[in-house]
């Protein structure tokens, strides 16, 4: 069945460093979302990517979608501690559904 | 603002037990969704639901049903229930292809 990657699992960085987390499919997707979870919250929509290379920013996160559409990144510029959380990709098949990735948790130390 | 609710944000239950999960949401989705969190494993999608009285199994739907007399309103329940069933559940609704909106979710202890 389609599958979802997410990578790293952990990342700490210092304050003011970049984030990265990559997401990866065993299948082509017809699109693909991301999430942030607070730690003890619930998953909040963050983005939607739809064309193949397709490259989107919401102030310091930028987030791009691979031109086989089988893969997506999320960085973040100069981390700050309100970053703190766990980042989700979702893919979606064209379907209802969507694959939830098993996210990356990012730790700020400030 | 969309707003999802579930019944309970804890609950513990007995093994063998059947416990009924409740999630209600008022922006007129069609889509409705049953997810499991565990530690490493992200979210696993345990039943899905387009219309009412339409229901779809997940990737996990073994152990657990559905229901969906209306609309706003999707029950999980697990029929007895079993101490792997120890989880974060998060109910969640959309629009066809839209982004999900989740409840705050209720973290289950089964003993």
């Amino acid at each position: 069945g389609q599958q979802v990657m997410q990578i790293p699992q952990y990342q700490h960085v210092q304050e003011g460093e970049d984030f990265t987390t990559y997401c990866n499919s065993s299948t082509t997707l017809s699109n693909i979302q991301w999430y942030k979870q607070r730690p003890g919250g619930h998953p909040v929509f963050l983005i939607q990517l739809v064309k193949s290379g397709e490259v989107k920013k919401q102030k310091r996160l930028t987030f791009q979608f691979g031109e086989a559409k089988k893969n997506s990144s999320l960085h973040i510029t100069a981390t700050q501690t309100t970053d703190v959380g766990t980042y989700f990709c979702a893919g979606g098949s064209g379907t209802y559904k969507y694959i939830f990735g098993t996210g990356t948790r990012l730790k700020v130390l400030a | 603002d969309v707003k999802v609710t579930q019944s309970s944000r804890y609950l513990v239950k007995r093994t063998g037990e059947k416990v009924f999960l409740e999630c209600v949401q008022d922006m007129d989705h069609e889509n409705m969704f049953w997810y499991r969190q565990d530690p490493g494993l992200g979210l696993r999608l345990i039943y899905f639901s387009y219309d009412v009285k339409m229901k779809e199994k997940g990737d996990i739907p073994e152990g657990y049903s559905v229901s969906r007399e209306k609309k706003e309103r999707f029950s999980l329940i697990l029929e007895s229930a079993s101490t792997n069933q120890t989880s974060m559940y998060l109910c969640a609704s959309s629009f066809y292809g839209m982004e999900q909106y989740f409840g705050p979710g209720t973290r289950l202890t089964v003993t």
